[in-house]
């Protein structure tokens, strides 16, 4: 079963604008995280955010967590068409549960 | 330093016959986990080990898959016999600490393809 769910499915912007990628889920968590997939490649750990934290930073992304609404969104600024990939969010329930993820989004960043 | 490496790539092989998978993690990583990926979905965890203990395999169908993680370090994971509705990217990942809530890196995956 699969906790997370992504929102929008697919996404195409053009290279310097903003992508915004959401995030719900329907149990209490430890932490959400992002990955990064880029196609027939493994996936790539973007940024985890706790349930007690707000908002975080990491260059280029900054992800948020509303654990009232039990959302998360991921915003990626300025993107470039390297940021073409499939974005996954995955949440952890507690120390000991596993890492749920969910169907991901497909990004596409046009030159 | 190498990420996590796997082997092989790609594996394509006839319903009924076995395959087993090989992955080894960062070095010094404690924790070991092997997730199913389908076709236009996220991953799913088959088994996690710690160290070389199997912690959590509850989503492994035990009639056909079996793992193993030796030592503590590499691990194999393996499926006999093979069925159609298990072809799939298999993803191994690690992480340093024991425990769930450390980062996960992953590596790149085996295709299997099942005709």
């Amino acid at each position: 079963s699969q906790q997370g769910e992504e929102d929008p499915q697919a996404l195409s912007i053009q290279e310097g604008e903003n992508a915004t990628m959401n995030c719900s889920y329907k149990t209490s968590i430890n932490n959400l995280q992002w990955y990064r997939q880029n196609s027939g490649r493994g996936l790539v750990h973007l940024i985890l955010i706790r349930s007690n934290e707000r908002e975080k930073h990491s260059g280029r992304l900054r992800v948020t967590l509303d654990t009232s609404k039990k959302s998360s969104s991921l915003l990626i600024t300025a993107s470039r068409a390297a940021d073409t990939a499939s974005y996954f969010c995955a949440t952890l329930r507690g120390a000991n549960s596993k890492l749920t993820f969910g169907k991901g989004i497909t990004l596409s960043v046009r030159p | 330093e190498a990420g996590v490496v796997q082997s092989p790539r790609y594996k394509i092989i006839e319903k009924k016959q076995p395959v087993a998978f090989w992955c080894n993690p960062i070095s010094g990583h404690n924790t070991l986990y092997w997730y199913l990926q389908n076709l236009g979905q996220g991953p799913e965890l088959l088994i996690r080990y710690e160290n070389e203990e199997a912690v959590d395999d509850s989503q492994l169908p035990k009639d056909r898959f079996s793992a193993e993680r030796l030592k503590g370090v590499d691990s194999t994971l393996k499926i006999q016999p093979a069925e159609l509705g298990d072809s799939a990217v298999y993803l191994c990942a690690s992480s340093l600490d024991i425990g769930s809530t450390d980062t996960q890196y992953f590596g790149p995956g085996t295709r299997l393809t099942v005709l």
